[in-house]
């Protein structure tokens, strides 16, 4: 049984880049969620989506912006990168309908911008 | 605000001692209450969650959490800690009205031989 993967594992940009991360959930899982988690600090929430609509959002700018598609697997954008933006970023799965309030994690994608 | 509060940022013990690490949340009517446990350089594993039911909550790897609803805590214990158990962990709360999940900051635990 497939977890949670995420691609790339490493990602080196500059200022001002864009960048796109993605994300395969659990075998079975339908709905994403991706979260930011700066060095030393806990994951912060940045969306969910769920039949390919964004269904909740956090405090996160417009820079951030994410996509799901048919097969249930996500993508994360992120636009004019900041050196802010330099973190870890993980992906969630989990089931709706089911027990939905267990999300699954993956390894995460390590971005460091320069 | 929702918020979840780990008291402790870093707690060191001796190994085969007991351990206890407190979290404490803002109050809701309905929440759901989890722990998740990050090795370097890893994602997150759940440990253990609350959902309903008794507030005694046995998860993986010998630990256990209780849900206090008065004190509004959900502290996580373990009575005999290994060396394999360092690690960071965090507690986190969904709210019944959201989908989202609130994390708090993370306690370090760190294993003494």
């Amino acid at each position: 049984d497939a977890g949670v993967t995420q691609s790339p594992t490493h990602l080196i940009k500059t200022r001002g880049q864009q960048v796109t991360l993605r994300c395969s959930p659990k075998s079975g899982h339908d709905t994403v969620s991706w979260y930011q988690q700066a060095l030393g600090q806990g994951p912060q929430f940045i969306f969910q989506y769920y039949e390919e609509e964004e269904r909740q959002r956090g405090n996160f700018p417009d820079r951030f912006s994410g996509h799901q598609f048919p097969n249930y697997s996500s993508e994360l954008n992120v636009n004019a990168l900041l050196l802010g933006d330099s973190a870890l970023y993980l992906c969630a799965s989990s089931l709706a309908g089911g027990d939905t309030d267990t999300q699954y994690f993956g390894p995460g994608t390590r971005l460091t911008v320069l | 605000a929702q918020s979840v509060t780990q008291l402790d940022s870093q707690v060191p013990v001796f190994e085969e001692a007991p351990v206890e690490l407190r979290c404490n949340y803002s109050s809701s009517v309905s929440v759901y209450l989890f722990w998740y446990v990050q090795y370097p350089n890893q994602g997150l594993q759940l440990l253990l969650k609350y959902l309903s039911g008794s507030t005694l909550v046995k998860g993986i790897n010998g630990f256990e959490a209780e849900f206090n609803k008065s004190q509004t805590s959900f502290h996580l214990r373990k009575p005999s800690v290994h060396i394999s158990d360092t690690a960071e962990y965090f507690c986190a709360v969904r709210y019944s009205s959201a989908s989202k999940i609130i994390f708090g900051s993370g306690t370090r635990l760190s294993i003494r031989p």
